[in-house]
């Protein structure tokens, strides 16, 4: 049962460059997230997607493309990446979005942007 | 709007000594809140929850939490610290509108042997 898993997991992109990070899960889960992870900020949710082609902005969606053709995946691009961009991003997935849901996470992937 | 406040961002304990993290929420709708724990270079995963049913919660590795509606805090403490258990840990609530879960900004636990 491979969960949850995100790649790369490593990536090293030059500013103004288009970067897609991948998200897949095994379990069918209708919700998924994608976090991004700084110092001093803890994570804050870029975007979320209810079930496939249905998703919606979270705190700090600018400069993030996401798009979900099936439930498996939720992939998030960088259209143009930026210095500030520069962070680790995590996806994650839950069964639904009632409040108690638990959320289960990806490793994340580690992006640095010169 | 939901938030957190986990208070400290590192806490150091020897090992063996009482764990306590804490965290304060704000919340204009009956909580649901969360401790989630993150090992080095892995993502986060879930200690304990509390919903509703029973106010001292138990986890995972031994930790508990327990939630104090009057103080609106959930600490997260465990008797004997082991130096497996330094991580950074997170406190959340759940959220509204588009936020559906609204994280602390983490607490770093160092164990010292």
């Amino acid at each position: 049962d491979a969960g949850i898993t995100q790649s790369p997991r490593y990536k090293i992109t030059e500013t103004g460059r288009q970067v897609t990070l991948m998200c897949h899960q095994t379990w069918s889960h209708s919700y998924m997230f994608w976090y991004r992870q700084d110092l001093g900020h803890g994570l804050r949710l870029i975007y979320y997607s209810a079930a496939a082609d249905i998703t919606d902005k979270g705190e700090v969606p600018d400069g993030y493309v996401v798009s979900r053709s099936k439930t498996e995946n939720f992939p998030l691009t960088l259209e143009s990446a930026t210095r500030s961009q520069t962070s680790v991003y995590f996806c994650a997935s839950s069964r639904g979005r009632a409040e108690q849901e638990t959320q289960y996470f990806g490793p994340g992937t580690r992006l640095l942007v010169l | 709007a939901q938030s957190v406040t986990q208070l400290g961002s590192h806490v150091s304990v020897s090992e063996g000594a009482l764990v306590l993290l804490r965290c304060n929420y704000s919340s204009s709708v009956p909580p649901y809140l969360f401790w989630y724990v993150q090992y080095p270079n892995q993502g986060l995963q879930l200690l304990l929850k509390y919903t509703s049913a029973a106010t001292l919660v138990k986890g995972i590795n031994g930790f508990e939490a327990e939630f104090k509606k009057s103080e609106t805090s959930f600490h997260l403490t465990k008797p004997s610290a082991h130096m497996r258990d330094a991580a950074e840990y997170f406190c959340a609530v759940s959220g509204t509108g588009n936020t559906p879960l609204v994280f602390g900004k983490g607490t770093r636990l160092s164990v010292i042997a």
